[in-house]
């Protein structure tokens, strides 16, 4: 049983392209992580969101949290966002994550 | 800008030795945590720690594994007894959190690669 699923597994788009990027819970939580974790390994927060929507640049997370649904976007795609995109969802001081998406941006 | 430092970044080691894993959290934060990443699969929540001790941990945090801030800044993680299955890229995070409820943004380190032979 995956408490934190996400959606697609792997993603390849353009660059330019508009990119959305799913995650479902099942858990009860108060907040959502984004997490990207780039091709070395490293791993760095993007947004945490309790509600409706957050924008950076060109990401923008949202979240439902009576639908347990956040889905992030990326506007503009870039290669240099090629990465792997994770949803976790804290319950309590534990963290589920999903399988991450791994999107590839290509020139 | 503050970070989440690890050390070391890479650690082969021999079944069944010990392995101390090291993590120099924010200085102000309060949460601390491991995680672990088995290559080619998704980060797996071991263990959190708050107020000297620890506050929730996985299944897969058993008694070959221990934590432990002994001087108020390294944060760190003992594997007794290593197994070929522990191979994996060990990650130290910390965040400021808020009272019992933690929703604090989460800085990771770069992670300690362990390769048990």
């Amino acid at each position: 049983k995956n408490e934190v699923e996400q959606s697609p597994q792997n993603l390849t788009a353009q660059e330019g392209e508009f990119i959305t990027i799913n995650c479902s819970y099942s858990v009860g939580i108060s907040a959502l992580h984004w997490l990207q974790q780039h091709p070395g390994g490293g791993i760095v927060s993007l947004f945490m969101l309790s509600s409706g929507k957050k924008k950076h640049g060109r990401l923008i997370a949202t979240i439902n949290i009576q639908e347990k649904h956040s889905s992030l976007h990326i506007t503009a795609s870039h290669p240099r966002d090629s990465a792997v995109y994770i949803c976790a969802a804290p319950t309590g001081n534990q963290f589920y994550f999903g399988t991450g998406t791994s999107l590839t941006v290509i020139p | 800008e503050p970070e989440v430092t690890q050390t070391p970044s890479h650690q082969v080691t021999q079944m069944g030795q010990e392995v101390i894993l090291r993590c120099v959290p924010i200085s102000n934060h309060l949460y601390f945590y491991w995680y672990r990443q088995i290559l080619g699969q998704k980060v797996e929540f071991l263990v959190s720690f708050y107020n000297n001790e620890i506050s929730e941990k996985s299944e897969i945090f058993d008694d070959q594994f221990s934590v432990e801030r002994p001087d108020g800044s390294n944060f760190t993680l003992k594997i007794r007894s290593t197994k070929l299955e522990d191979s994996a890229m060990y990650f130290c995070a910390s965040s400021e959190g808020q009272g019992e409820s933690n929703t604090g943004e989460l800085f990771f380190g770069e992670g300690s690669r362990l390769t048990v032979l």
